[in-house]
Order: C-alpha cells, then structure tokens, then sequence
C-alpha cells in the first residue's frame, strides 16, 4: 500500500511570491491534515481537510489556505511568502472508518525555504 | 487549551537497554487519544504507538510499551532493546474528540532527541 506523498520535495522562493504544496492521502483515506514544522517552533497545525471541506484551521494567518480534490487530494498555498515561512510541511492522512478519531500518517514533507 | 509538555530534550541510551521517554499532558476533554511519533534524520514521521485515553490497559507495539497514567495525565513510552535504528527525535501527540466529532488536529510536543551507543 502506497504511503502518503507530497510534491515537492524542495521548494524555493523568494519574499512576496507564491508557494504551492500538494498532497495525495493514502488510497481510501479522505481526511488530509497540513502542519508546519519550523526551526524552534515544533509542530503547528495548520489545517484539516475531509471530504473536500475545510474541517478545523490552526493559528495561522489567511494567506495559508488550501483546497481538497474529489479524489481526497490537497493542495497548500501561502501567499505573499515571508523569511518566517520557511519550514518543512508535512502532510498526513487518515480514514474515518472505525470513528471519529483515525491515526494520523504522515508524508515525507515539502521543505520550503523562503529567500 | 490543550498542551502536551516533553521535558528530556535529550536521551541517550545504550544498544540493547531500556530507555523511557516523558510526556505530560494538559486538556479538559473526557475523550483523547494519545500518539508517540518518532522522526527519524529523513525528517519522516513514523506512528510508534497510540493509546485511547478510555482504555485502561496500556498499549504495546513489540518493544514499544507505555504507561498511561490518565489521572497524573502522564504518557511515557518505553523502548525495551533498543537498537540502532531507534534513533530520532521522538515526539509526543495528542487528539481530543467532543461529542463523537473530532478537532481533527494533533498538539504535538517539543520532542525528544533519542541517541543510541553501539
């Protein structure tokens, strides 16, 4: 069974621009989450994702927004790049088969470096 | 709020012994799951273990174990021969569900750097 992948795997930008992150979830999982992970900050959670809606947001401002796709798919998009939004994303996935409350399992990550 | 509190920011251990990592936890939430991930140097988040909160008897993966202390809101995994491959940083994560729905989210905490000596 194929993991979670997320493309790419590097990402450069520069302040001001756009970034676009993707993430396809483990085959028959519908939920995607995204979390930042940035140097001295630990791991934030950024969103969740679940049958093509957005279900909860973290603290984060609105230029970090993202869509899920009829096939569970998702994207991450951060506008107007800052110095401070360079980190490594991660993604995960999970089922609602046996309740409210699935595992999540992560993505190899996006390193993205905002110059 | 909830928070999830791992105060060993580094551990070293010695192949083949025993080492247990320190999580607390902090919520007001009756229905939890709590999670220890580790991440190895290739930055990619493995699931080690996962514990409901409702149950009572401590959850075992081979030579990963943890001891749920629900009421001292404490969760510490224990890895039992340890091996050289167990080295990462290790963090503790927590889910909480309201009414059957769940946030969706995991708090996760500081983590834990695990070093193994051959």
């Amino acid at each position: 069974e194929a993991g979670v992948t997320q493309s790419p795997t590097h990402l450069i930008k520069t302040r001001g621009q756009q970034a676009t992150l993707r993430c396809s979830p483990i085959s028959g999982h519908t939920s995607v989450y995204w979390y930042q992970q940035a140097l001295g900050l630990g791991l934030q959670f950024l969103l969740w994702y679940d049958e093509g809606e957005e279900r909860n947001r973290g603290n984060f401002p609105p230029r970090f927004s993202g869509r899920q796709f009829p096939n569970y798919s998702s994207e991450l998009n951060v506008n107007a790049l800052e110095l401070e939004d360079s980190a490594l994303y991660l993604c995960a996935s999970s089922s609602r088969l046996r309740g409210p409350q699935e595992t999540q399992y992560f993505g190899p990550g996006t390193r993205l470096l905002v110059l | 709020a909830q928070t999830v509190t791992q105060s060993q920011p580094e551990m070293s251990v010695q192949e083949a012994e025993t080492v247990t990592l320190s999580c607390t936890y902090d919520t007001s939430e009756s229905d939890y799951y709590l999670f220890w991930y580790k991440q190895p140097p290739s930055r990619q988040m493995i699931l080690v273990i996962r514990q409901e909160a409702y149950k009572q008897q401590n959850a075992t993966e081979n030579r990963f174990s943890v001891n749920f202390q629900k009421a001292a809101k404490s969760f510490s995994l224990k890895i039992s021969d340890s091996q050289l491959g167990d080295a990462a940083m290790y963090f503790c994560a927590f889910s909480a569900s309201a009414g059957g729905t769940s946030y969706g989210k995991l708090t996760f905490g500081q983590g834990t750097i695990l070093t193994v000596h051959p």
